[in-house]
């Protein structure tokens, strides 16, 4: 089983709309849990961290269940420039693990 | 503050030649990582430092790639008798691991696109 799982989407959706992705990690000692986002041909840059109680930053809402080991990513009033690959990442002590991402693409 | 960098940013290479790829992480970040991933898929780990010790090579793919760490600071990845199906992004991260109450994220420098003919 892998440590972090995403779907690959791609989620194809209109401007404005609102768009949620999901995550689940297999270790529940995971320290810490990030959202990232990756552009095409570019490096992985930090969206937000996610925290137990959940935290929003803008259009973007992440939240975690430690008890169902579930992170989530809610987009809201999505713009074109949202269009990229969303990474799934939990640190475990000093390694990072990475889910394969979700493809989001949003259209005019 | 500067960020990650790495060099080259391309590198085309002939198969069986040996490559050196460069990370500069950024000032005081302790802990550095090496990751490829070749085109549309996901990161692959290959080796993370702490300080100038390596605690887990784990995801070297085979005993054609080494890494070093040197002053824990820049870190140089090796890749001898290349072949093709090394072809892809090396990315290296750093992080400032061990900070208190921090979540301790990852920075990403640009990536090495290393092409193997």
């Amino acid at each position: 089983r892998k440590e972090v799982e995403q779907d690959p989407g791609p989620f194809n959706v209109p401007e404005g709309a609102t768009v949620a992705f999901n995550c689940t990690y297999s270790n529940s000692a995971s320290q810490s849990f990030f959202w990232y986002r990756q552009d095409c041909r570019k490096e992985p840059k930090l969206l937000m961290s996610v925290y137990s109680s959940g935290n929003e930053d803008g259009r973007f809402t992440a939240q975690l269940n430690r008890a169902s080991q579930y992170i989530s990513l809610l987009i809201r009033d999505s713009k074109l420039s949202d269009s990229a690959t969303y990474l799934c990442v939990v640190r475990n002590f000093n390694k990072f693990y990475f889910g394969s991402g979700t493809k989001l693409n949003v259209k005019p | 503050g500067a960020g990650v960098s790495q060099s080259p940013s391309n590198k085309v290479t002939e198969k069986g030649k040996d490559v050196e790829l460069r990370c500069d992480p950024i000032s005081g970040h302790t802990a550095l990582y090496w990751y490829r991933q070749s085109l549309g898929q996901g990161l692959e780990f290959l080796i993370y430092f702490q300080g100038n010790s390596a605690p887990d090579k784990s995801g070297l793919p085979s005993d054609r790639f080494s890494a070093e760490r040197t002053g824990g600071s820049v870190s140089t990845l090796t890749i001898q008798r290349t072949q093709q199906e090394d072809s892809a992004v090396y990315l290296c991260a750093s992080s400032p691991l061990g900070v208190a109450g921090g979540p301790n994220e990852q920075f990403f420098g640009p990536g090495t696109r290393l092409t193997v003919l």
